[in-house]
């Protein structure tokens, strides 16, 4: 079972470029998530969509951008890179948006020098 | 606003010893609380749940049970292996207002187990 498919997993990206970071999940969920994780901080919520045609700003959105292309899949922009971005990025996805457990992906590594 | 406060790491302990890790929350409503671990290079994985007061949530000999009136939700194991090396987050998330569908995390504890 692939659960949440994250690509790529490790990417290096000068300052002021962009990228987009791809993620699908076959469950038939209808939330998903992007968070980042940072040293000592846990994980915190960029962007999410609690259904799919919606989208809304979770704890750290400055920066990025984010589209629900369909019910399987939910991309994550970078519109212009910068240094503070450097993080490790998982997306997940749940049932709905209540108090359902989420179910993560193995992360992206994303470097910016 | 919502938050999760976990014990300081890391956590060093020996094979077969008893484990504690603390977890207590802040938060407006009536939230569920969850444990999720997180192996090198992995995502996290969910651990165990529980979506209200005195509930137990238990799984792989883990075990955390929701106290309301502390606010807590420590998590214990009473055998731990090498294998449960990890990182272990505490988490909450509210089923309603604002914070609809939001997991707040508390920053992550690192356990190492040594033989």
């Amino acid at each position: 079972n692939a659960g949440v498919t994250q690509t790529p997993k490790f990417q290096v990206l000068k300052t002021g470029q962009s990228m987009t970071l791809q993620c699908a999940q076959d469950m038939n969920h209808n939330s998903m998530y992007w968070y980042r994780q940072d040293p000592g901080m846990g994980l915190r919520l960029i962007y999410y969509s609690a259904s799919e045609g919606t989208t809304d700003k979770g704890e750290v959105p400055n920066g990025y951008n984010v589209s629900r292309l369909n019910k399987r899949e939910f991309s994550l922009r970078l519109e212009s890179a910068a240094p503070s971005q450097t993080s490790v990025y998982f997306c997940a996805s749940s049932v709905d948006s209540g108090n359902q457990p989420q179910h993560f992906g193995d992360g992206t590594r994303l470097s910016i020098l | 606003g919502d938050s999760v406060t976990q014990m300081e790491g890391p956590v060093t302990l020996s094979e077969e010893a008893f484990l504690t890790i603390n977890c207590t929350y802040t938060a407006t409503g009536y939230p569920s609380l969850f444990w999720y671990v997180q192996y090198p290079g992995e995502g996290l994985q969910l651990l165990l749940k529980a979506t209200k007061a005195d509930d137990k949530g238990s799984n792989k000999g883990f075990e955390a049970t929701y106290r309301k009136e502390t606010t807590s939700f420590h998590l214990e194991k009473g055998s731990v292996q090498v294998s449960d090396s990890a990182v272990y987050f505490c988490a909450l998330i509210l089923g309603g207002g604002t914070s609809y569908g939001k997991l707040t995390f508390g920053q992550g504890t690192i356990l190492t187990v040594h033989p």
